[in-house]
């Protein structure tokens, strides 16, 4: 498997604008979590999803923020609009083992580094 | 809700020497325990997990955490580190109930001089 992935790496916008980051989790995995990171918050959780429902989205920090998981292989975070504050890294992780009710650890992706100017 | 604290922000050490990296959580009932590290502008990358079995587990790069339940602890150790281990290292716990919540520690950065 390649892991979980993400795109884009960089992106870099203007404020107003929408941004859309999109993660695609490791086949089998019924787990997906988006993360935002930076140097003054750290690494928060915003929102997971267990197959393809969100669960907990208490992280997200206000209305601009959505995210949706159609399927299972596929995930988006939408900022819109888009503020400075919200540049960071956004990770994406995946894990659990679909159906085997087995715990795992979770898998993260490369990132996302969005700057928002 | 379950919570993570790190001991330290930022370590130095001088390669070779010892390392303990401090991790401690709140929560009452049967927990899943990881390290992960992550390197100068990458991901975060699995170290270490604890499941159950023994308390005392060992990870990738020589790395070891010991699990003590009475302490609600899970410190890192690595005997003699190298400066390739430069990097930021994060504590998370899940529970055993209906939902895989991964809750991270703040993180500790760990500098080695060569």
């Amino acid at each position: 498997d390649a892991g979980v992935i993400q795109s884009p790496r960089h992106e870099v916008t203007e404020m107003g604008q929408e941004v859309t980051l999109r993660c695609k989790p490791i086949s089998g995995h019924d787990y997906l979590f988006w993360y935002r990171q930076t140097m003054m918050r750290g690494l928060e959780l915003l929102i997971y999803f267990n197959n393809n429902v969100p669960i907990d989205d208490s992280g997200m920090p206000e209305d601009r923020f959505s995210a949706k998981m159609p399927n299972a292989s596929f995930s988006t975070l939408k900022i819109q609009p888009s503020e400075p504050r919200d540049s960071a890294v956004y990770f994406c992780a995946s894990s659990g083992d679909r159906g085997q009710l087995r715990h795992t650890e979770a898998f993260f992706g490369q990132g996302t580094r969005l700057t928002v100017v | 809700a379950q919570s993570v604290s790190q001991h330290n922000h930022h370590v130095i050490l001088s390669e070779a020497a010892s390392l303990e990296l401090g991790c401690n959580y709140s929560y009452g009932g049967t927990v899943n325990l990881f390290w992960y590290v992550q390197y100068p502008g990458q991901h975060l990358q699995l170290l270490l997990k604890y499941f159950s079995g023994d308390p005392l587990v060992k990870g990738i790069k020589g790395f070891e955490a010991e699990f003590i339940k009475s302490k609600f602890s899970f410190n890192l150790r690595k005997p003699s580190v190298q400066w390739s281990d430069t990097a930021e290292y994060f504590c998370a716990v899940n529970t055993d109930n209906y939902g895989q919540n991964f809750v991270f520690g703040p993180g500790t950065r760990l500098s080695v001089l060569p």
